[in-house]
């Protein structure tokens, strides 16, 4: 039972474009949201998070955006760079419970 | 400076080995996580604990054993069991269990034959 869901396996953007990726969850309990990014043969590294009680939680170049009755999220980063290329997961969790549960993960590769 | 640190970086073993994983934190938080990853798959959770001594079961437990008897440290073992161990393994730790912030290791590769 896949909670969380990334139905794009891969993305592919010029630089300077933006980048949309998209995070669909099932469970209505989560009510906080997080976005890791990982290189390859890197462990992931925390980008962004929102609370439930938030629709939309921005940090420089990177913007989420949550839609709570659609049971989506979001992940806009405006502009994108070369160096944003690389597979992002998004993750969700109850503030009770005890654990994230990630989905799949996008792959994003920016063209210069 | 604080962080996760996971080694080997890569590990080879025959078929029918047990093997074990180090994982080690000086962050000094209580929630430590084992995930496995694989191709075209997202981060699955396999073990967790949120206190020294204790310990639950993830998503993908079977052929997998943790222990948990000091605060920094969050061994992983592959047993015989596992049908399929050649993966990616990732080790987090969060100051606590739930949804706070899970700081990753740098992963070890381990390849069974």
């Amino acid at each position: 039972d896949q909670q969380v869901k990334q139905n794009s396996p891969s993305l592919s953007v010029q630089e300077g474009r933006i980048s949309i990726l998209n995070c669909d969850y099932t469970n209505s309990m989560f009510d906080y949201f997080l976005w890791y990014k990982k290189y390859p043969a890197e462990g992931p590294t925390f980008l962004i998070s929102i609370s439930s009680i938030k629709d939309k939680n921005e940090d420089g170049r990177f913007t989420v955006f949550l839609n709570k009755s659609a049971k989506h999220l979001s992940l806009h980063i405006v502009p994108s760079q070369p160096g944003d290329s690389a597979v992002y997961f998004c993750a969700a969790s109850q503030t009770s419970g005890s654990r994230l549960t990630f989905g799949e993960g996008t792959q994003l590769t920016v063209n210069p | 400076d604080g962080g996760i640190t996971q080694s080997p970086k890569y590990l080879f073993r025959k078929e029918g080995q047990n093997v074990t994983l180090s994982c080690e934190q000086n962050l000094n938080h209580d929630a430590m996580y084992w995930y496995r990853q694989d191709p075209g798959q997202g981060l699955r959770l396999i073990y967790y604990s949120q206190i020294v001594n204790d310990f639950q079961k993830g998503d993908i437990a079977e052929g997998y054993s943790v222990s948990r008897e000091k605060k920094e440290s969050f061994p992983l073992t592959v047993t015989s069991a596992q049908k399929n161990p050649t993966a990616f393994y990732l080790c987090a730790s969060s100051i606590r269990g739930g949804y706070y912030e899970q700081y990753f290791g740098p992963g070890t590769r381990l390849t069974v034959t």
